[in-house]
């Protein structure tokens, strides 16, 4: 079964720092998808970024990146200038190619300190 | 705005109870899907429809039932309610079922309490 891990519950970083969040994850599959989901404290769900597993370019969205290691199953978020409107719960969440069900790690909550 | 409503938006009820929780897909979306956000559990796929057929099936209880109705609008039904069932429920819709990539657009949920 695909599992997706983040180690860190709550991270911190100062306003326009730069943050990497982790994930890793576990699959036997060799095509997939990776996101980024950002949740704030509406509780709106919203897609950050994406990675196709078959893709070896890093994905990048304006101050978001994604650093991508196949082999090792590492998918982590660096998030450059943080500002204020960042703090949120960030899921790393995979998906198959061939389904629809979106597994989701448990979470690292961001706090963008002024 | 994603384009995908719920509701209610917030729902306080009994142990023992049912409740009925509604999304409305984006339009033109065909995919439905029903996720259950517990402090415990986390983010937990539930149940997948698309165009009026149950297609994928997650961890939902058999407590739990859905449909996907002509119009696409989805309910999700959960019955004799116990207090583990608190949890913020999402909906998502997307325009078709797996494949090419298509991205599933999440609804702003339905915070459930059970009391």
């Amino acid at each position: 079964a695909q599992t997706v891990t983040q180690s860190q519950p709550e991270m911190s970083v100062q306003e326009a720092e730069t943050v990497t969040l982790s994930c890793t994850y576990d699959t036997s599959e060799s095509d997939y998808y990776l996101f980024w989901y950002k949740q704030p404290p509406s509780r709106q769900m919203i897609l950050v970024i994406r990675q196709e597993a078959y893709k070896q370019q890093n994905a990048t969205e304006n101050r978001f990146s994604v650093n991508f290691q196949k082999a090792a199953k590492s998918f982590s978020l660096k998030i450059s200038d943080s500002q204020l409107g960042d703090a949120a719960m960030y899921f790393c969440a995979y998906r198959r190619i061939t389904d629809d069900k979106i597994i989701f790690g448990k979470g690292t909550r961001l706090h963008i300190l002024p | 705005d994603s384009g995908v409503t719920q509701t209610p938006k917030h729902l306080i009820t009994a142990t023992g109870q049912r409740v009925t929780l509604r999304c409305s897909p984006r339009s033109g979306d065909l995919s439905v899907y029903w996720y259950q956000q517990s402090l415990d559990q986390g983010l937990q796929f539930l149940i997948q429809y698309y165009n009026g057929e149950e297609r994928a099936k997650g961890n939902i209880l058999e407590r739990f039932s859905a449909q996907q109705f002509p119009d696409l609008h989805s309910e999700l039904n959960l019955s004799s309610l116990e207090l583990g069932d608190s949890a913020l429920y999402f909906c998502a819709s997307s325009v078709r079922p797996a494949g090419d990539y298509n991205e599933q657009f999440f609804g702003p949920g339905t915070r459930l309490t059970v009391l």
